[in-house]
């Protein structure tokens, strides 16, 4: 298996743009989370999915951070519009189940945000 | 509400001695407890979880951890580090709520390995 894939890997934009983070999960997998982590606050659950359904989004920062599942093998997480602060690495993992399973995460988009 | 302490954000020690890695929890319920190790610009990996099996969890790489619900600890422990074990590692507990799984992650340990 290929593990979790995310794209891009690395991402520079300026501030005011819109940006997307891409992950496609383990197949087979029925749960995704996306994280961020930052020297400061640290790794931080920003949201997860199960089946497809956004089941705990009380993680992301604020309205312009949303998160999509449209199928079983891929999620988006936009920034619009991004800014410094949302400078940061995101992680996405993926699991069997949601609570007692193990994830396994990606390896990561480095977000730079000038 | 849960919580996860992880008492040490640095921890040294020369290799070929242990390495004690801490963390303490809180939790309302029966968590489900893990630890994950993170190298360097890598994603996170599991090296072992607690699912209310067996008190004494071994995982990959020679580490174990023992749950202790009377301290609410769940102390990760290797006899004999290596120079591969620098890495950071964090402790999560696991807990479900109405509806849901809440996951809190510990704010993370460095291990410096000293040649």
């Amino acid at each position: 298996d290929a593990g979790v894939i995310q794209s891009p890997r690395h991402e520079v934009t300026e501030m005011g743009q819109e940006v997307t983070l891409r992950c496609k999960p383990i197949s087979g997998h029925n749960s995704l989370f996306w994280y961020r982590q930052t020297m400061m606050r640290g790794l931080e659950l920003l949201i997860y999915f199960n089946n497809n359904v956004p089941i705990d989004d009380s993680g992301m920062p604020e309205d312009r951070f949303s998160a999509k599942m449209p199928n079983a093998s891929f999620s988006t997480l936009k920034i619009q519009p991004s800014e410094p602060r949302d400078s940061a690495v995101y992680f996405c993992a993926s699991s069997l189940g949601s609570g007692t399973e193990t994830q396994y995460f990606g390896p990561g988009t480095r977000l730079l945000v000038l | 509400a849960q919580s996860v302490t992880q008492l040490d954000s640095h921890v040294s020690v020369s290799e070929g001695t242990p390495v004690l890695l801490r963390c303490n929890y809180s939790s309302s319920y029966s968590p489900s407890l893990f630890w994950y190790v993170q190298h360097p610009n890598k994603g996170l990996q599991l090296l072992l979880k607690y699912t209310s099996a067996a008190t004494l969890v071994k995982g990959i790489n020679g580490f174990e951890a023992e749950f202790k619900k009377s301290e609410t600890s769940f102390h990760l422990t290797k006899p004999s580090a290596h120079m591969s074990d620098a890495a950071e590692y964090f402790c999560v507990v696991s807990e479900r709520g109405a509806g849901s799984y809440q996951l809190t992650f510990g704010k993370g340990t460095k291990l410096s390995v000293i040649p």
